[in-house]
């Protein structure tokens, strides 16, 4: 059963700073990775996916990197700004349909 | 815009009742599922469907049961809501090898 683990659980920076979010998987042969965040109270709202064949995805501020053989994937958020904070979870894909989740790590950027 | 809708956004019920969760989306996708967020815990999956008619149990089915009647739809039923089953009810859809989107997502509270 693939297990998913984000560490750490919370993270609390000031404005300007860069953030590092990490996420592990124990099974590497999976299909893709995805990336959420999710405000209090509401939905799951993506981010980036990866595909098991790629190194990175860029959007913005954000770049993720997947490496599979490693089981890890890293969430670059580039200057972070108030509005960054939420939670946010990463997902793996693997040959069932199903995502697996991790627990995923809060984000207090403070202004 | 892509979009998953969930007909609740807020539903209080009691103890005993039959529940429907309504989830729609409008992208054509093959693949919904069903999950509840609880404190601790992180996502844990009830139900998803791979098609039409087709479903298949995730990690925590049991007083849960599904209807995928039309692609655009997928239903989760509380047969006899208990308090333990308090949560945030989360749906989501993905295609063949896309991202997965989410609902806003439903608190139901029973009573």
């Amino acid at each position: 059963k693939q297990e998913v683990t984000q560490i750490p659980a919370a993270l609390s920076v000031p404005e300007g700073e860069n953030l590092v979010l990490n996420c592990s998987f124990t099974d590497s042969a999976i299909y893709n990775l995805q990336w959420f965040r999710q405000d209090p109270g509401k939905g799951l709202t993506s981010l980036l996916l990866i595909q098991s064949s790629q190194r990175e995805q860029t959007s913005g501020r954000l770049n993720a990197s997947l490496d599979k053989s490693s089981g890890r994937s890293t969430l670059y958020i580039a200057a972070s700004q108030p509005g960054d904070s939420a939670t946010y979870l990463c997902a793996v894909r693997t040959n069932d349909y199903k995502l697996s989740f991790g627990a995923g790590t809060t984000v207090t950027v403070r202004a | 815009d892509v979009k998953v809708t969930q007909s609740s956004r807020y539903l209080v019920k009691r103890t005993g009742e039959k529940v429907f969760l309504e989830c729609v989306q409008d992208m054509d996708h093959e693949n919904m599922f069903w999950y509840r967020q609880d404190p601790g815990l992180g996502l844990r999956l009830i139900y998803f469907s791979y098609d039409v008619k087709m479903k298949e149990k995730g990690d925590i089915p049991e007083g849960y049961s599904v209807s995928r009647e039309k692609k655009e739809r997928f239903s989760l039923i509380l047969e006899s809501a208990s308090t333990n089953q308090t949560s945030m009810y989360l749906c989501a859809s993905k295609g063949a090898n896309t991202e997965a989107f989410f609902g806003q997502g439903t608190r139901l509270t029973v009573v």
